[in-house]
């Protein structure tokens, strides 16, 4: 199985400052089809998660430009601009390569 | 719009099983795969298994094989995830999520199975 970690497990932040999260795989995630299908999904208190961006750097409808998604192989990272109230949470990663599908273990963001 | 509604809370004894529901609506359900996922109380994502709409194909994790069967119901458009010899440890929320392009775009809103005697 690919495991994903993700650091920091928690990132307080101050409203309007820009956060960042890293995820890496144990192995590349690109596809024998060319894609590298990594994908990060927002998950709010109480709520189910929520897709946020897919294929490395792909906005999910719906989804504000705060948020962007880099990187390649085996890294990657997810940043959000200016942090509001609304993207309290966890974030996940979540390689879609094969299977079985795994996560990272989540990064809790939090208001400072 | 997309909707994935869910069963309600189930709690069940050790041993015993428990079969959940999703139904679907607001998309053509036989276009699309459904996951399920579960998070343990103040844990990570989980992967179960994935079925597709006609349910000839069927992918279940390893650690869940012989215990879990993942079923649909097509003229209801719901799919129904049983899961079998229940212990403490299967105590979770369980989410049905669309598979979209390899993601999961549309979730559940969850349904908490609690194992407890």
């Amino acid at each position: 199985d690919i495991v994903m970690t993700q650091t920091p497990l928690s990132s307080p932040v101050t409203l309007g400052q820009p956060a960042s999260i890293s995820c890496r795989s144990s192995q590349s995630l690109e596809h024998s089809d060319g894609n590298t299908y990594l994908s990060w999904l927002q998950q709010r208190p109480g709520q189910p998660p929520r897709l946020l961006i897919y294929k490395i750097s792909n906005r999910f409808s719906g989804v504000p430009d705060r948020f962007s998604g880099s990187g390649a192989g085996t890294d990657f990272t997810l940043k959000i601009s200016r942090v509001e109230p609304e993207d309290v949470g966890v974030y996940y990663c979540m390689q879609a390569t094969q299977f079985p599908r795994t996560f990272g273990q989540g990064t809790k963001v939090e208001i400072k | 719009q997309v909707l994935l509604v869910q069963s309600g809370t189930e709690v069940q004894k050790p041993g015993a099983s428990v079969k959940i529901s999703c139904k679907a609506s607001g998309y053509t359900f036989s276009n699309f795969y459904m996951h399920w996922v579960r998070q343990a109380p103040g844990q990570g994502l989980e992967w179960v298994g994935i079925i597709n709409p006609t349910g000839d194909s069927i992918s279940y994790a390893l650690k869940f094989q012989g215990r879990v069967t993942m079923t649909r119901d097509t003229s209801t458009s719901t799919v129904y995830m049983e899961l079998r010899s229940l212990r403490s440890e299967d105590t979770a929320v369980y989410y049905c999520a669309r598979a979209w392009n390899q993601y999961f775009d549309y979730w559940g809103q969850g349904t908490l199975v609690t194992v407890s005697s």
